[in-house]
């Protein structure tokens, strides 16, 4: 079975800008997470969403977004690109069975 | 106190040997605790899930839950140089925030 993916694998981007990341869950998941991970630090909390409703925001600022689709399919979005987003984002999905959560291979983003 | 807490290594060991890693947590992290594995530039593997109090095996690898002190470890048998990694303990502080600590790196020598 196919696990977690996400695109684009790396982003380059420009200070305002904004971006978009994609990821598909494992197949029969119907919730997904959204962290970032900068160097040298644990990945951090930013959305969880099931169904395609927001279950839990982490402490990130209003730039950051996200939605789920009907295929729980989900997009991360952030505007307004700070120096300080570039970062490692990842996406975990997780069935209703337990709460474990699976990762994807992530989206490298870096803000010039 | 943070949430879950690591210590950030490296912790050394030699090839064969039992590598010991060790994770707190405070109040607010409930009791359900995830080891993950993170190769340089990779994404996080699960490779342990423990949600009651005691241990848990794996092939290799031994979880421990002590509730009593908030205490969560990983060990690793036979330890190995492809084991060299990051290992990051995680834990639940509300319904759905995983908490991760900062991540423990692991270097095997040959």
């Amino acid at each position: 079975d196919a696990g977690v993916t996400q695109s684009p694998t790396h982003l380059i981007k420009t200070r305002g800008q904004q971006v978009t990341l994609r990821c598909s869950p494992i197949s029969g998941h119907k919730s997904v997470s959204w962290y970032q991970q900068v160097l040298g630090q644990g990945p951090q909390f930013i959305f969880q969403y099931y169904e395609k409703e927001e279950r839990g925001r982490g402490n990130f600022p209003d730039r950051f977004s996200a939605r789920q689709f009907p295929n729980y399919s989900s997009e991360l979005n952030v505007n307004a690109l700070l120096l300080g987003d570039s970062a490692l984002y990842l996406c975990a999905s997780s069935s209703d069975t337990n709460n474990e959560q699976f990762f994807g291979p992530g989206t490298r983003l870096t803000v010039l | 106190q943070k949430e879950v807490e690591q210590n950030s290594g490296p912790l050394s060991v030699p090839e064969g040997a039992i590598a010991s890693l060790n994770c707190t947590y405070s109040d607010r992290v409930s009791q359900s605790f995830f080891w993950y594995r993170q190769y340089s530039g990779k994404s996080p593997e699960l490779i342990m899930s423990i949600y009651s109090n005691g241990d848990k095996e794996d092939g290799r690898f031994t979880a421990q839950l002590n509730k009593a002190s908030q205490y969560v470890s990983l060990l690793i048998r036979d330890s190995q140089p492809s084991d060299s990694a990051t290992y990051l303990c995680a834990g639940y502080s509300g319904y759905s925030t995983l908490t991760f600590g900062k991540g423990t790196m692991l270097l095997v020598s040959p």
